[in-house]
């Protein structure tokens, strides 16, 4: 199975600042690569899929970059609704596996 | 619009089964992979396994192969997961998720929360 691992484990940011999230996979996972978000007590959000395709109603100022075995997800002017847990996951092949998640606090 | 709902929070005692159901509307069913992913209290997302209603053969993560079965109802637009042989640490919140244009999860059922507990 293809191993996930994001990092940092958190991230702590102040308000309209940059946040930089990694996520790396064990073995090539092509473009096949998507990033959610998760607050508590909520479902899971598709933020990103295709390594860099914004999903239906996702603010601008949520990007994500790479393909092969390095992914990045930046929120480019952190807003106070974006504090929350972002989790990476390849869906190249089955098993679709996940990273253990980045949460983003408040600095 | 596509709405995925789950059937609502179980309790269980370990050594049972519990079968959580996923009615999908506002598209089509068949075509589609449904997931289904676990997360323990406090923990992160895991998957374990998924189907494609249409072609009916299911795939699942090596951890959960053999106790857990997912199924589908194109009469019915449902999905299924069933766990055998529960155990406490089984108990988390259980979600179904569906695909749209790629293979990720654009939409997903509200979580099913499942306690084993005697």
């Amino acid at each position: 199975e293809i191993v996930m691992t994001q990092s940092p484990a958190t991230l702590s940011v102040s308000p309209g600042e940059r946040a930089t999230l990694s996520c790396r996979a064990s073995q090539s996972v092509s473009s096949n690569l998507a990033w959610y978000q998760q607050k508590p007590g909520q479902a899971p959000r598709l933020l990103i899929s295709g390594a860099s395709t914004r999903a239906t109603d996702i603010p601008a100022r949520f990007s994500g970059s790479g393909s092969g075995t390095e992914f990045t997800l930046t929120i480019s002017s952190l807003q106070s609704e974006d504090f929350a847990v972002y989790y990476c996951q390849q869906y190249t092949k089955w098993p679709f596996t996940f990273g253990p998640g980045t949460k983003v606090d408040l600095k | 619009q596509v709405q995925l709902v789950q059937s609502g929070a179980e309790v269980k005692e370990p050594g049972s089964s519990v079968k959580v159901s996923c009615k999908a509307s506002g598209g089509t069913f068949s075509t589609y992979v449904f997931s289904w992913v676990r997360q323990a209290p406090g923990q992160g997302l895991e998957w374990m396994g998924g189907i494609i209603p249409v072609f009916g053969a299911a795939n699942y993560a090596q951890k959960f192969q053999g106790r857990v079965t997912v199924s589908a109802d194109e009469s019915t637009s449902t999905a299924y997961m069933e766990m055998s042989s529960l155990r406490s640490e089984d108990t988390a919140v259980y979600y179904c998720a569906r695909n749209w244009n790629d293979e990720a999860f654009h939409f997903w059922g509200q979580g099913t929360l499942v306690t084993v507990s005697s």
